[in-house]
């Protein structure tokens, strides 16, 4: 598996503000996902985060809106840009491992007012 | 695109078995995983299908049968603890071997 820690764990925003999440890993990794899993919700894939190029958004993500940054192997930030209350959420990183398996870190709850 | 059905919500009684059924349609499957959630925690991985048939992890198991584009769960022995969401993910090689979850089916563990 792999140990993977998210930083804030929670936060309550205002709306129009950002927020950036962090999420490291114990060791370096080629791809870095970042899912989205709304009130009872599944999750749903926000974007691929590799190293050295840019993020690949799944469709109805945009990179104005979720910038992302993969500055080496074992760290990328999500920003949640001009928030709304719809954008109250968790939100989880994760990333693969051996047989392909992809391991989630704790996730960061964010309540937009 | 991808389809991943599976039920809602499951009831089951401590000591009994259950088994929570997914189906899927994709264009290029490439294995198949089952995760579980316990409510305000983040998913961890239970087991991995990518060929036919049954694999065992202890009180948990999981089948495939690619041709029906079926898979299930089985979890035996239900202990309360394993009230929480299974989450059934395709991968697939068409979508560039990204994950897409189904719904996730909620169990809930009755003594």
């Amino acid at each position: 598996s792999a140990v993977i820690s998210q930083k804030p764990s929670r936060d309550i925003c205002q709306r129009g503000t950002s927020l950036t999440i962090q999420c490291q890993v114990d060791s370096q990794v080629t791809m870095m996902f970042w899912y989205r899993q709304q009130p009872g919700q599944s999750l749903t894939l926000i974007a691929t985060a590799n190293q050295g190029s840019e993020a690949t958004y799944e469709s109805g993500f945009v990179i104005d809106k979720f910038p992302i940054s993969r500055p080496n192997l074992t760290f990328s930030t999500l920003t949640v840009s001009n928030m709304s209350p719809e954008d109250s959420s968790i939100y989880l990183c994760s990333v693969e491992r051996r047989a392909e398996t992809q391991y989630f870190g704790p996730g960061t709850r964010l309540l937009v007012l | 695109g991808q389809n991943i059905d599976q039920p809602t919500e499951m009831t089951a009684t401590e000591g009994a078995i259950v088994q929570i059924n997914c189906t899927y349609q994709t264009s290029g499957f490439n294995g198949l995983f089952w995760y579980q959630q316990h409510a305000g925690e983040a998913p961890t991985f239970l087991s991995y299908n990518v060929l036919d048939g049954l694999e065992e992890k202890g009180r948990f198991s999981s089948f495939l049968s690619r041709s029906k584009g079926y898979s299930y769960l089985l979890l035996k022995e239900l202990q309360m603890k394993d009230s929480a969401s299974y989450l059934c993910a395709v991968r697939d090689k068409a979508a560039g071997n990204k994950l897409t979850f189904g719904g996730g089916t909620r169990v809930l563990v009755k003594p």
